[in-house]
């Protein structure tokens, strides 16, 4: 079963602003990993952080991790049209292990 | 990067025939193997864990004689889905680790699946 929530569910912005997603679990994690998703396509992964961190980048992406919360932020900055896609939370409850998805967040950049 | 493909990338069938699905680690080995579903606008829901040399490990709610799962080798997942019907119409997609990087995880494009 899903157990991550991810809000918001859809979200529609103007090209240069930032985007945020949130996305919360509910079991103990090992990891927790961002993917994107264009329509009808794979997945690509975006960015792992472990349960030990609490803030990961990797260039105009952030990611913050709070276990004590259960919840996980991705930041897009400077966004841009192409950006545009859904993006997935996945929880990693052991290394290596089955993945559980969120709800996923569409993100719409208007140019 | 790993590279993890699938074949056919889009079948189309009618209600009652069988379809193999591949799954293929292109440049590494994957002991372990991952198949999801997803329905349209929806998230990814893991069907069942492909296990190289052993029965697959299914999800609750996943009938195990519908989707035939075989992990032949190091390289190679195939799901079946037999007796196609209408309902099983969805985006398949695998997705794999690799051997001594498991914290990563490679997805392949996905089968788009419709069923007559």
């Amino acid at each position: 079963s899903q157990q991550g929530e991810e809000d918001p569910q859809a979200l529609s912005i103007q090209e240069g602003e930032n985007a945020t997603m949130n996305c919360s679990y509910k079991t103990s994690i090992n990891n927790l990993q961002w993917y994107r998703q264009n329509s009808g396509r794979g997945l690509v992964h975006l960015i792992l952080i472990r349960s030990n961190e609490r803030e990961k980048h990797s260039g105009r992406l952030r990611v913050t991790l709070d276990t004590s919360k259960k919840s996980s932020s991705l930041l897009i900055t400077a966004s841009r049209a192409a950006d545009t896609a859904s993006y997935f939370c996945a929880t990693d409850a052991t290394s290596g292990s089955r993945l559980t998805f969120g709800e996923g967040t569409q993100l719409t950049v208007n140019p | 990067g790993a590279v993890v493909s699938q074949h056919p990338s889009r079948v189309i069938c009618k209600s009652g025939t069988s379809v193999k699905i591949e799954c293929r680690s292109l440049d590494f080995q994957a002991t372990t193997m991952f198949w999801y579903r997803q329905f349209p606008k929806k998230s990814l829901m893991l069907m069942a864990t492909s296990n190289e040399g052993s029965k697959a490990t299914y999800e609750q709610g996943v009938e195990k004689d519908k989707f035939l799962i075989n992990h032949a080798s190091l390289t190679l997942s195939t799901l079946t889905v037999t007796s196609a019907h209408p309902e099983d119409s969805s985006f398949y997609i695998c997705s794999a680790p690799q051997v001594g990087l498991p914290d990563t995880q490679y997805f392949g494009p996905g089968t788009r699946l419709t069923v007559l």
